[in-house]
């Protein structure tokens, strides 16, 4: 099992809609998660981070963190065009100050 | 982010040359990392250093890569010979969680 791993889409949204992204780990990544957003051409972008069990919310972003079930998800709202890009997720590994990657998800929101 | 600046942008050259990539961190940001990032492999950890020493290599491909920080804001990569399959975008980044520069495209024809 890949210690973190994402469907890589692609996902197709309409306009308006809630787009949500998922993420499962393994036991040999630490507790500490977090959502970069890559536009094509451009560099990923640190969008949310999450450590504690439950919601985290800012503006139209939700990260939720399940501890048990081993999943973070991330909950875009009121989706538009320019949500369109790949989103990655990662986690970090204990000790030190690496990250885990997932492949990423292509998110494509259609007007 | 306007605080990791890389250098070239772009980068094209030919089989057997050497190609060194450059990277300056924003100040008082003490880890920094460089990936590579394609298609079919996303994105790698090629290594990253810590209070410019360097922690985790294990990413490098082969002995053709190394990277050096000789100051706590400074840092460059370096492929020689370079191959056709080096060709990627390579990215470095700082702190924790990590701020990416905008990268470098690497082409070897």
């Amino acid at each position: 099992q890949k210690e973190v791993e994402q469907n890589s889409g692609p996902l197709s949204v309409p306009e308006g809609a809630i787009a949500s992204l998922n993420c499962t780990y393994s036991d040999r990544v630490s507790q500490s998660f977090f959502w970069y957003r890559q536009y094509s051409g451009k560099s990923p972008e640190l969008i949310m981070s999450i450590y504690s069990n439950g919601d985290k919310e800012d503006g139209r972003f939700t990260a939720q963190l399940n501890k048990a079930s081993q999943y973070v998800s991330l909950l875009i709202r009121d989706s538009q065009p320019s949500d369109s890009a790949t989103y990655l997720c990662a986690a970090g590994r204990d000790s030190n100050y690496q990250l885990i990657w997932g492949a990423g998800t292509k998110l494509i929101i259609k007007p | 982010d306007a605080g990791v600046i890389q250098s070239p942008r772009h980068e094209v050259t030919e089989m057997g040359q050497e190609v060194t990539l450059r990277c300056k961190l924003i100040s008082g940001h003490n880890s920094l990392f460089w990936y590579r990032q394609t298609m079919m492999r996303g994105l790698e950890l090629l290594i990253y250093f810590n209070n410019n020493v360097p922690i985790d290599d294990s990413g490098m491909p082969e002995d053709r890569f190394s990277a050096k920080m000789p100051n706590a804001s400074f840092s460059t990569l370096k492929i020689q010979p370079s191959e056709p399959r080096d060709s990627a975008v390579y990215f470095c980044a700082s702190s924790f969680p990590q701020y990416f520069g905008p990268g470098t495209r690497l082409t070897v024809l």
